[in-house]
C-alpha cells in the first residue's frame, strides 16, 4: 500500500518570498501524485499532478512541484508566494495499479506574514 | 459547470440523534468518495463507490456508519445514534473514472457538530 508523508505540520514565510513544501511518499512503482490546497471553510482544489513524462509539472495559481523517484519526492514550490496563498496544501499519492483510492498527506498549513 | 454539492453546509445536533449528509457529483462522473476531516487533521477515508456499488468500505469507523449511492448519482452518508467524536467536516469527493490517475473533484463539506 502507498503512504505519503509531510513533515512540516506549520511553514511560516514572508510575502514576497519563495516557498518550497516537502512530500514523500512510499510506493512500489511510480504512483500518481498530487497537491490539493484548501482554503478555509472550503473543500480542496487540485493544484496540479503527475502521472508520467516530465518530471516538473505546472500547475495553477504560479505553483510547480518536481518528481525525485530517487528520493521519492513531490515538493511544491512557488517562487513569489501572495498573501492569498496563506491555505493547507495536502499531497497525494495513488497507485498505478491496483487500488484507486488516493492516500492524503496530513497536510502542511501555510501562514504567510505582510 | 457545477461542481460536487454537498448539504447541508452546516449541521448541529444532540448526541444519539442520527444525521444524514448529502453529496451530489459532478455530473457523468462514476466514482464518488467520502471522508472526514478532523480539526487539524488529515482526510480520512470512509467509502468509495464505483456506480451504485462501494467495493470498499474499509474505512466505516463503526457500524453506526452507513452510505448508499442511489442511480449512480447522489449519494447519503447516516451516521445513528451520533457521538461526540463524531464531530468533525465530511467531505465528498467524485471523479471520472476509477482509475488512480483520475483527480478528485471535492465539495466545500458539511460540519457536523455533534452537542
Amino acid at each position: 500500500a502507498q503512504s505519503v508523508t509531510q513533515p512540516d505540520i506549520h511553514i511560516t514565510v514572508s510575502e514576497g518570498a519563495s516557498l518550497e513544501l516537502r512530500c514523500n511518499y512510499s510506493y512500489g512503482a511510480t504512483p500518481y501524485l498530487f497537491w490539493y490546497v484548501q482554503s478555509p471553510g472550503q473543500g480542496l482544489q487540485l493544484l496540479l499532478k503527475y502521472f508520467s513524462g516530465d518530471t516538473l509539472v505546472q500547475g495553477i495559481k504560479g505553483f510547480e512541484a518536481e518528481f525525485k523517484r530517487s528520493q521519492s519526492s513531490f515538493n511544491l514550490r512557488k517562487p513569489s508566494v501572495h498573501w492569498s496563498d496563506a491555505a493547507e496544501y495536502f499531497c497525494a499519492v495513488a497507485a498505478s495499479g491496483g487500488s484507486y483510492i488516493p492516500t492524503f498527506g496530513r497536510g502542511t498549513s501555510l501562514i504567510v506574514h505582510p | 459547470g457545477a461542481g460536487v454539492s454537498q448539504s447541508p453546509s452546516n449541521k448541529v445536533t444532540e448526541k444519539g440523534k442520527d444525521v444524514e449528509l448529502r453529496c451530489d457529483p459532478i455530473s457523468g462522473h462514476t466514482a464518488l468518495y467520502w471522508y472526514r476531516q478532523s480539526l487539524g487533521q488529515g482526510l480520512e477515508f470512509l467509502i468509495y463507490f464505483q456506480g451504485n456499488s462501494a467495493p470498499d468500505k474499509s474505512g466505516l469507523p463503526s457500524d453506526r456508519f452507513s452510505a448508499e449511492r442511489t442511480g449512480g448519482s447522489v449519494s447519503t452518508l447516516t451516521i445513528q445514534r451520533t457521538q461526540q467524536e463524531d464531530s468533525a467536516v465530511y467531505l465528498c469527493a467524485s471523479s471520472l473514472g476509477q482509475s488512480g490517475n483520475q483527480p478528485q473533484h471535492f465539495g466545500d463539506g458539511t460540519r457536523l457538530s455533534i452537542l
